[in-house]
């Protein structure tokens, strides 16, 4: 069952170190998706990518974050110099966006949970 | 996109169905009605998606009223481990920018 892929699933940095997130999408997927969980909350928004493009990213904060999704290979979540208020959870998700279909589902993977110390 | 609200927590017990409703009054015409499930330290699980009427899935009923202002997800039956927080989520078919609420935190006891 080749669903959404991230790892690692666990991060821990120290405050002004970098953070590295990593996404498999699903198998035929090439839309990319990521999201923010802080305790308790519901996910925000953070970017949205297709393969060599970053299509929409008003949800990530404009220092410190960036998103790929190269040609080849996952797409990566960073955060350079993270704070401790960037401890969250990571999802990842993906999706066809078939034309043909009616709705577009989001599959998410399990997360990546960042402490930052 | 629709606002949601959804009730903050919900009780259950094994082998009764529970429905969880969700109050969308600014719906617009070309937005869906998608629930999802999470468990604890998982992603969000898609359940079932609906526009109009009823729909029907292996794992949930979804439940629209005429004026659409409203839906009810009802999952027959519920197990232990169907506790878990569900959310309800309004937006065009072909938007990508999913809107998560605080969700429904539902616990079904033994």
């Amino acid at each position: 069952n080749a669903g959404v892929m991230q790892n690692p699933r666990h991060l821990v940095r120290r405050r002004g170190q970098e953070a590295r997130l990593r996404c498999s999408p699903m198998k035929g997927h090439s839309h990319v998706y990521w999201y923010r969980q802080l305790p308790e909350e519901g996910l925000k928004f953070m970017v949205y990518l297709q393969k060599e493009n970053i299509i929409d990213e008003s949800g990530m904060p404009k220092e410190r974050f960036s998103a790929e999704f190269p040609k080849e290979g996952p797409s990566i979540l960073r955060i350079q110099q993270v704070v401790r208020g960037d401890s969250a959870a990571y999802f990842c998700a993906s999706s066809s966006r078939d034309r043909g279909a009616n709705t577009d589902t989001q599959y998410f993977g399990p997360g990546t949970r960042l402490t930052v110390l | 996109l629709a606002k949601t609200t959804q009730p903050i927590s919900m009780d259950s017990y094994e082998g009764q169905e529970v429905n969880i409703t969700c109050s969308h009054n600014n719906i617009a015409t070309n937005d869906y009605i998608t629930w999802y499930q999470q468990f604890p330290s998982q992603g969000p699980r898609f359940i079932i998606q609906g526009y109009k009427t009823k729909v029907t899935n292996e794992v949930a009923s979804l439940f629209i009223p005429a004026d659409r202002k409203s839906s009810t997800l009802s999952l027959p039956r519920v197990s232990l481990s169907d506790t878990a927080v569900y959310y309800c989520l309004v937006g065009m078919d072909s938007s990508y920018k999913l809107i998560f609420g605080s969700g429904t935190r539902l616990l079904v006891r033994p």
